[in-house]
């Protein structure tokens, strides 16, 4: 029983184009995140969501909008997808005050932009 | 800027034998230090966390060792199994709870055990 599950694994579009990315965590956390790594394999946050809550918003462009509709749910969409989006996209959860058992990532998202 | 560091790309270790994997931060204000382990094609896997106030948390067979003043950290895995071939990212953040630790995750180094 998959605990961070996102859809689509992989995803191949066209520039220009607006996609999604559904993440859904069954763990009863109160805290899912939008991580980015790129083609130098660093992982970088882009959102954090407390309760439904934007916390996080780091220097993302504003094509890339999150959406929190229930505290189990954090999808991401983007419009007007470019060449420079293409990278692995990570969901994960945590329990919000809880730092020391760090953070349940799911399997990725492997988004190319042709 | 690069505010944690793993210097290591990869290391190769015999099975039984002690790896260790090195980590190197300059943001002082991290107060909160973390190993992930990942495979290929899933996502990274929390392995064991250090708070700022201690300098040593054990496992298992992994021990993290934490030198504030050196502002390094090390992951020591014994004795390596041919599972524990991945890609180990160090993290780390400031105090924080609720969603609002920023983590910088350093680039990772790629632990090969030889069996």
């Amino acid at each position: 029983d998959t605990a961070v599950s996102q859809t689509p694994k992989y995803l191949v579009t066209q520039m220009g184009n607006d996609k999604s990315i559904k993440c859904e965590q069954n763990l009863g956390h109160d805290t899912m995140y939008w991580y980015k790594q790129d083609s130098k394999k660093f992982l970088k946050i882009m959102f954090s969501y407390n309760n439904k809550e934007l916390i996080i918003n780091e220097t993302v462009p504003n094509r890339f909008s999150p959406k929190s509709p229930d505290k189990a749910h954090l999808n991401l969409h983007i419009n007007s997808l470019e060449l420079g989006d293409s990278a692995v996209y990570f969901c994960a959860s945590s329990q919000g005050t809880r730092t020391d058992y760090g953070y349940t990532f799911g399997s990725g998202t492997r988004l190319t932009v042709v | 800027d690069q505010q944690v560091k793993q210097n290591s790309p990869s290391l190769s270790v015999q099975e039984g034998r002690i790896s260790i994997l090195n980590c190197d931060y300059t943001n002082s204000m991290f107060d909160y230090f973390l190993w992930y382990k990942k495979y290929p094609a899933e996502g990274p896997t929390f392995l064991i966390s250090i708070s700022s106030i201690k300098d040593k948390n054990e496992d298992g067979r992994f021990t993290v060792f934490l030198n504030k003043s050196a502002k390094h950290l090390s992951l020591h895995i014994v004795p390596s199994q041919p599972g524990d071939s991945a890609v180990y990212f160090c993290a780390a953040h400031p105090w924080g709870g609720g969603g609002y630790q920023k983590v910088t995750f350093g680039i990772g180094t790629k632990l090969q055990v030889i069996p």
